[in-house]
């Protein structure tokens, strides 16, 4: 398998469940990324892993909890969400974090989250 | 307060004719941008950029413009054909960051045969 695998791709969760976003990337890089997509916004970062080490956080509310166990999967945990948090989970990786120029993000095809 | 605005949410082609698709950006540190392009049911893929040092890139048919005195960028499609039809995000990055990039809202470009 290649490029940036994303699991589940539709997942419908109630307001007090708890459910789990994974992501697996084939590509070797050292950089993953969670963004959300939410109608006719643009990309929001959510959080940044560098070498497993999370980097970035812009001020995303506690029940969004990411983790990184190694540099090919990244997990986000969800909990206690709003119907407001309904929206398009993507996950992407690059080669390296502080560069865009030689290593673009590449994307998941992204989780389909609708909070009941 | 959006940085980076795509103004027009769609735009119609005839196929082979050529499709521009318009980007603004506010932001006078930004010096990197990139078009990406989505399919639905599928994650946005990288298409082409350019560096505040160019004012153009061309990568088979599609060439992307950069104005940095207007803060404006486009995207040029030509000949444009079905297989183009999606979604296209601009994006921008100051110090050629990843984890800065900012995104538009996207462009639905609709090619019709």
């Amino acid at each position: 398998e290649t490029g940036v695998t994303q699991t589940p791709r539709h997942l419908v969760m109630g307001m007090t469940n708890k459910k789990s976003l994974k992501c697996e990337q084939h590509l070797g890089h050292n950089a993953m990324y969670w963004y959300k997509q939410s109608a006719k916004k643009p990309l929001e970062l959510m959080f940044v892993y560098s070498l497993e080490e999370r980097v970035e956080n812009n001020s995303v509310p506690s029940r969004f909890s990411p983790e990184c166990p190694n540099s090919s999967h990244l997990f986000l945990h969800l909990h206690t969400l709003q119907p407001e948090d309904s929206a398009l989970y993507l996950c992407a990786s690059s080669q390296d974090r502080q560069s865009s120029y030689n290593s673009p993000l590449h994307f998941g095809n992204g989780t389909r989250l609708t909070v009941t | 307060d959006q940085q980076v605005k795509q103004n027009s949410p769609s735009l119609s082609v005839q196929e082979g004719r050529i499709s521009i698709l318009n980007c603004d950006y506010t932001n006078s540190m930004f010096d990197y941008f990139l078009w990406y392009k989505k399919y639905p049911a599928e994650g946005p893929t990288f298409l082409i950029s350019i560096s505040s040092i160019k004012d153009k890139n061309e990568d088979g048919r599609f060439t992307v413009f950069l104005n940095k005195s207007a803060k404006h960028l486009s995207l040029h499609i030509v000949p444009s054909q079905p297989g183009d039809s999606a979604v296209y995000f601009c994006a921008a990055s100051a110090n050629f960051g990843n984890e800065k990039l900012t995104f538009g809202t996207g462009t639905r470009l609709t090619i019709i045969p």
